[in-house]
């Protein structure tokens, strides 16, 4: 059964590094979401693509935090500087078009920030 | 804004018993309402969606758009049951989720 990947699956950096997660949705999946989970609490929106478009980035916190997907496929989610507040779990789900559309979730990246 | 709450972080329940878990949302419009489930270990997945009507694992929850409400129920828990629930929406024409807080179930032999 196909599933989303991501990669790294932890990631533990000192604040002001540059971080990089990648994901790689079901294939066929025009659409691709990341998420954030702060511990405790419930994922939240970071950015939606549209294939390659970005549909949706108005919680990503653009001054540090840069998402591409340039070829409409994998996707690839940037911090740079990486700051104490930004440990948590970071998920990619992945749906196919249509009105029903069901989000497939990857297995998240956990980054800490030391 | 959208917004979604669940007032239990944590439900303990011993295995036969009754399960509500709760979940309330504020919403304009009309929403598409779903429970995604996450078992130990285990990625984030739909367990049920209100526009299907179907009953997942035993689990069924209804729409109530008077007192916007989207609770889940099982008569009977059982232990494989344990895990972390969430309630989650999407509004008309936006695909993303909006997330609850979580509930974790947790059922006792």
């Amino acid at each position: 059964e196909a599933e989303v990947a991501q990669s790294p699956r932890y990631k533990i950096t000192e604040k002001s590094q540059a971080v990089a997660f990648w994901c790689d949705p079901i294939s066929g999946h025009a659409t691709l979401y990341w998420y954030r989970q702060i511990l405790g609490q419930g994922p939240e929106l970071l950015v939606q693509f549209q294939d390659e478009s970005v549909v949706d980035d108005s919680q990503l916190p653009k001054d540090r935090f840069s998402a591409e997907r340039l070829k409409g496929v994998d996707s690839t989610l940037k911090i740079q500087p990486a700051e104490l507040g930004d440990s948590a779990m970071y998920l990619c789900a992945s749906s196919s078009r249509g009105e029903s559309d069901t989000q497939y979730f990857g297995p998240g990246t956990r980054l800490t920030v030391l | 804004a959208q917004r979604v709450t669940q007032p239990e972080k944590l439900l303990s329940v011993f295995k036969g018993a009754p399960v509500e878990l709760k979940c309330n949302y504020s919403y304009s419009g009309s929403p598409e309402l779903f429970w995604y489930v996450q078992y130990s270990r285990q990625r984030l997945q739909l367990l049920l969606r209100h526009i299907s009507r179907e009953s997942i694992k035993g689990f069924t929850a209804d729409l109530n758009k008077g007192e916007t409400s989207f609770h889940l129920k099982k008569p009977f828990a059982q232990e494989e049951d344990s895990a972390m629930y969430y309630c989650a929406l999407s509004g008309t024409g936006r695909r993303a989720l909006t997330f609850g807080s979580g509930t974790r179930l947790q059922v006792q032999p």
